[in-house]
């Protein structure tokens, strides 16, 4: 596609359920970012994917939240018993591992209200 | 820790006046700045970004940067209403690792 592609766009779920997000990042990227931005706040790096593997999970507020790539393209976030806290609106962006100088194109958001 | 911070704003601009975003940003060895815009509702948009000292200009945006300040600052000429959105500094890290400012609110009243 023409850019980062995330679904779903809105996603209510009840305290303590599970949930998937997911980003389909632009074709020939290698590197996948997800950031996760609260209101009135900028975006909070969470993980970064070179390839397949996480290269950098160090933004990853706790062991509820994971995240995998299994063939290097689209990536899924996964929060399982989901608190309010959690609620916020997770983004990704994705580029080539050499854009060291360049901001990349971030995907229109999964917006998660936890209720 | 890495920080970036900037004026929470609101910044109110008349239609045609020049407005002035700045940040600052905490770890020295920053070597690439950027500044996204974003639209209430909407993800951020590059806008800009810069790496040398100096000035870097692209239509009405200047982007402005100071390493030994550890000051980048946007300035937006002939402000327009469709400017109006919330301004977000950001400075990346040698792992292509992001770190954002909280953002500035911009108004530009007709």
């Amino acid at each position: 596609g023409a850019g980062v592609s995330q679904t779903p766009s809105n996603k209510v779920t009840e305290k303590g359920k599970y949930v998937e997000l997911r980003c389909d990042p632009i074709s020939g990227h290698t590197a996948l970012y997800w950031y996760r931005q609260s209101l009135g706040q900028g975006p909070e790096f969470l993980i970064y994917f070179q390839g397949t593997g996480a290269a950098d999970d160090s933004g990853l507020p706790n062991d509820r939240f994971f995240a995998v790539r299994p063939e290097g393209s689209v990536s899924t976030l996964k929060i399982q018993r989901t608190e309010r806290g959690d609620s916020a609106v997770y983004l990704c962006a994705s580029s080539f591992p050499w854009d060291r100088l360049y901001g990349y194109t971030f995907g229109s958001g999964t917006r998660l209200t936890v209720v | 820790q890495k920080e970036v911070e900037q004026n929470s704003g609101p910044l109110s601009v008349p239609e045609g006046a020049i407005a002035s975003l700045n940040c600052t940003y905490s770890d020295r060895g920053s070597q690439s700045f950027f500044w996204y815009r974003q639209y209430s509702g909407k993800s951020p948009e590059l806008i800009m970004f810069i790496y040398s000292n100096g000035d870097k200009e692209d239509g009405r945006f200047t982007a402005q940067l100071n390493k030994a300040s550890q000051y980048v600052s946007l300035l937006i000429r002939d402000s327009q209403p469709s400017d109006s959105a919330t301004y977000l500094c950001a400075v990346k890290d040698n792992f292509n690792k992001f770190y954002f400012g909280s953002g500035t609110k911009l108004n530009v009243k007709p």
